[in-house]
């Protein structure tokens, strides 16, 4: 069955850092991949979409790679500031394609410390 | 603005009850769906409609039903059949894009 895992519950940072969340998945062919941001007690909120023809995608302080082979994307957050504490998801398509129903990793919860 | 309305933030019932979740959207999205988030797991999908009047099962489909009667609202009855419904319940719609819009999200008590 498909399978989504993202690298650890929990990241703690220093500010100014850059942070780097993984998401690896089994038994997909995903088209895409998307990131989102989760703060505590409120939806996840969308922030890139990456194609599998995409080696890389950049927005502000964000960057995400896609690696069809490792099957594995990496979210960066540059010059990470407190702000940026959240939990960040991951999310793909199932391989048909046939009905937009994302499946979504547990999350990674990010902290940057000041 | 445009977006996603659930309400009640929180709600509290007592085993054996069932309660209705509501949710309304004026992005004018044909598809809407319902998740399931639990500390520690990802978000599992519950039900979801690609348009009024339809709607298929997703993932943890039991115990859950649903409705969509008009384009802008998909509440969601959480029954008494549901074993562990104690969760935060999110609603999203999407457009033409494939990203989800979701709302802030019911959190649902069962005592």
């Amino acid at each position: 069955s498909q399978k989504i895992e993202q690298n650890s519950e929990a990241l703690n940072i220093q500010e100014g850092k850059t942070a780097t969340l993984t998401c690896n998945y089994t038994n997909y062919s995903p088209a895409y991949l998307q990131w989102y941001r989760q703060d505590p007690g409120r939806g996840p909120v969308f922030l890139l979409l990456i194609r599998e023809n995409e080696k890389e995608k950049r927005k502000e302080r964000l960057k995400v790679t896609f690696d069809t082979t490792l099957k594995q994307s990496l979210f960066h957050i540059t010059a990470s500031q407190p702000a940026d504490s959240a939990t960040y998801l991951c999310a793909l398509p199932p391989d048909d394609g046939s009905a937009r129903q994302l499946t979504f990793g547990s999350g990674t919860q990010l902290t940057v410390l000041p | 603005d445009g977006g996603i309305t659930q309400s009640p933030k929180y709600l509290f019932r007592k085993e054996g009850q069932n309660v209705t979740l509501s949710c309304e959207q004026n992005l004018n999205h044909d598809a809407m769906y319902w998740y399931r988030q639990d500390p520690g797991q990802g978000l599992r999908l519950i039900y979801y409609s690609q348009i009024v009047n339809d709607f298929q099962k997703g993932d943890i489909a039991e115990g859950y039903s649903v409705s969509r009667e008009k384009k802008e609202s998909f509440p969601l009855t959480v029954t008494s059949a549901q074993k562990n419904p104690t969760a935060f319940y999110l609603c999203a719609s999407t457009g033409q894009s494939s990203s989800l819009h979701f709302g802030n999200g019911t959190r649902l008590t069962v005592t």
